[in-house]
């Protein structure tokens, strides 16, 4: 069974602080993907990493795959009350695997 | 990209009743998904939806639980059948498009 352990599944932190969130596994996934929900909303695809290695910017988010393929990273570089949200990674083989969530809140 | 919406998009039943979720995306997609969900929590997948062919269930899911419908290739439903408190959350329907996911706002429903 292919697991994807997302850490911390909770985060409260204050506008301008930085953070990481962290997706770990044993299986080797062919892409990895990082999305975002709100409240009353269906999870928005933020980006897709494939290559081993590869770091993708989206303004102050900063996407991280693994060498291995294995483990992905999200850091968040001052963040912003709008940043507020649940997010999620998922590791894809043949399906989707879906980490457990990350509840970020960011205190103005 | 996709654009997906969700019917209705919440809703209060009773137990023992059934409801219907549909679900339509403004472009064809062969691969089409039924998700459900806790507020707060992740998503756990309960089936695929090919159009042309049965549904595939995940483990824990049934076809009389959960009947779908994938009728063309842009519109598909969900029923939650004979429905119990347990069956409260959010339903969301989601389409594989250019190898990304898409999803809709999801249902919520609430059963009492």
């Amino acid at each position: 069974t292919q697991l994807l352990e997302q850490s911390p599944q909770f985060l409260s932190i204050q506008e301008g602080e930085n953070l990481t969130v962290y997706c770990n596994s044993s299986s080797v996934f062919s892409s990895l993907q990082w999305y975002r929900q709100e409240p009353g909303e269906g999870p928005v695809l933020l980006v897709t990493v494939v290559t081993g290695g590869e770091v993708k910017k989206l303004k102050r988010l900063t996407f991280q795959f693994g060498d291995a393929r294995k483990d992905s990273s999200l850091h968040i570089t001052a963040a912003q009350p709008g940043d507020t949200g649940l997010y999620l990674c998922a590791g894809s083989n043949y399906q989707l695997i879906w980490g457990a969530g990350t509840k970020l809140i960011i205190k103005p | 990209s996709a654009v997906i919406s969700q019917k209705p998009s919440r809703d209060i039943c009773q137990r023992g009743t059934s409801l219907t979720i549909q679900c339509q995306v403004d472009s064809q997609v062969t691969m089409m998904f039924w998700y459900r969900q806790q507020p707060g929590q992740s998503l756990t997948l309960i089936a695929t939806a090919n159009q042309g062919s049965e549904a595939t269930y995940e483990s824990g899911f049934v076809i009389d639980k959960f009947p779908i419908s994938r009728p063309n290739l842009t519109f598909s439903t969900l029923t939650v059948s004979n429905m119990s408190p347990e069956d409260s959350s959010i339903y969301l329907c989601s389409v594989l498009k250019q190898h990304e996911q898409y999803f809709g706002p999801g249902t919520r429903l609430t059963v009492t």
